[in-house]
């Protein structure tokens, strides 16, 4: 099966920096999208990363503060800006592979601890 | 948006069948009814996905009824590995977005 991983896994970083995490596929894929999972909390969508185009973002969400970038197929990345302690969360990124139906593929997603 | 409700938790001792009961009163003609399953500090896994009447795979058996406002995943003799979160999804994918929403999600807790 395909191979979707994240770097880094985990981060701590201090507030007023930017993290940028990498989402790498092992295989082309059709859509790829960016979730964030605050403690103890469900998922929520932060955009969805168009290849050769700019992201769009969920309400709630900006540019500024959430930049993508989507160069090819199998890669992309979030950059999480400007970072407080509520930036504190879980990013995972997912992808749906077309053929393979209404389903999206979850990362091992990346833990970051904003101080 | 499909909206969905599931019970927040759930106990079952190692062993049992659990049956996990999603509601979704809302859900469109084109939706697909897909269960994810996810323990602490990873990514959600895939476990089914269904569009009408049954569907079984080697993990769990996925439940819907005629209309479809509301499914049941089946977790046959549960162990300890089991425990964790999962959640029901509603919705699909078309012009490169996604309408789909994670609900709360049923927290399982697998008891010896």
């Amino acid at each position: 099966s395909a191979v979707i991983s994240q770097k880094p896994s985990r981060d701590i970083c201090q507030r007023g920096t930017s993290l940028t995490i990498q989402c790498q596929v092992d295989s082309q894929v059709t859509m790829m999208f960016w979730y964030r999972q605050q403690p103890g909390q469900s998922l929520t969508l932060i955009a969805t990363a168009n290849q050769g185009s700019e992201a769009t973002y969920e309400s709630g969400f900006v540019i500024d503060k959430f930049p993508i970038s989507r160069p090819n197929l199998t890669f992309s990345t979030l950059t999480v800006s400007n970072m407080s302690p509520e930036d504190s969360s879980i990013y995972l990124c997912s992808v749906v592979w077309e053929g393979r139906g209404e389903t999206q593929y979850f990362g091992p997603g990346t833990r970051l601890l904003v101080l | 948006l499909a909206k969905t409700t599931q019970p927040i938790s759930m106990d079952s001792y190692e062993g049992q069948e659990v049956n996990i009961t999603c509601s979704h009163n809302n859900i469109a003609t084109n939706d697909y009814i897909t269960w994810y399953q996810q323990f602490p500090s990873q990514g959600p896994r895939f476990i089914i996905q269904g569009y009408k009447t049954k569907v079984t795979n080697e993990v769990a058996s996925l439940f819907i009824p005629a209309d479809r406002k509301s499914s049941t995943l089946s977790l046959p003799r549960v162990s300890l590995s089991d425990t964790a979160v999962y959640y029901c999804l509603v919705g699909g994918f078309s012009g490169g977005y996604q309408k789909v929403t994670f609900g709360t999600g049923t927290k399982l807790q697998v008891i010896p």
